[in-house]
């Protein structure tokens, strides 16, 4: 089965500072990775999507690399603004039928104005 | 547009009874995908529908638990005997196909008293 871990837990950085979160993931053979982040009480809201055949994607302030062989993922945040400041969660799509997604715990992120 | 909309947003019920969880996805989108999520933990896949018929029932935890898709687009997850183990947060997401990216509802949170 597969499993994902997201290091730190939990992160606390000044407004401005440039931040890097980590996946790691034990099997290779996946479909895709999404980064996801959830604010307290809310359903989850998609980031970027990199799919299997991909390095990286960027959105805006927001860079996610992924490396297969090795197992990881990063979700790189440049400026960090009090805005950031939530759960981010980062799932492995599972390559059979449906592409369902395993899940990390997720990092909790707050951004000190 | 119009986003994933799950009811209802809470549920509290007794040890031991039924309910009935909705979820309407995004209008066009052929897959449908359950996850439950337990209080610090990221979500866990249960069941993912492509279409009408359930392509990937594994992560349903035993047989009480059971959903459908009658008619290819709104989903009902229906939970019999209720557990207060059962108690979590219920998220339902949507993709255009299998290979795309995974929209969230937010959620139906369960508690079993």
């Amino acid at each position: 089965k597969q499993e994902v871990t997201q290091i730190p837990a939990a992160l606390s950085v000044p407004e401005g500072e440039n931040l890097v979160l980590n996946c790691s993931f034990t099997d290779s053979a996946i479909y895709n990775l999404q980064w996801f982040r959830q604010d307290p009480g809310k359903g989850l809201t998609s980031l970027l999507l990199i799919q299997s055949s991909q390095r990286e994607q960027t959105s805006g302030r927001l860079n996610a690399s992924l490396d297969k062989s090795s197992g990881r993922s990063t979700l790189y945040i440049a400026a960090s603004q009090p805005g950031d400041s939530a759960t981010y969660l980062c799932a492995v799509g599972r390559r059979n039928t449906g592409n369902q997604f395993y899940f990390g715990t997720g990092t909790s992120l707050t951004v000190i104005p | 547009g119009a986003g994933v909309s799950q009811t209802p947003s809470n549920k509290v019920t007794e040890k031991g009874k039924y309910v009935e969880l909705r979820c309407d996805p995004i209008s066009g989108h052929t897959a449908l995908y359950w996850y439950r999520q337990s209080l610090g933990q990221g979500p866990e896949f249960l069941i993912y529908f492509q279409g009408t018929g359930a392509a990937d029932d594994s992560g349903l935890p035993n047989d009480r638990f059971f959903a459908v898709r009658p008619e290819g687009s709104v989903s009902t997850l229906k939970i019999q005997r209720t557990e207060r183990g059962d108690s979590a947060v219920y998220l339902c997401a949507s993709s255009p196909t299998r290979q795309e990216t995974q929209y969230f509802g937010p959620g139906t949170r369960l508690l079993v008293l």
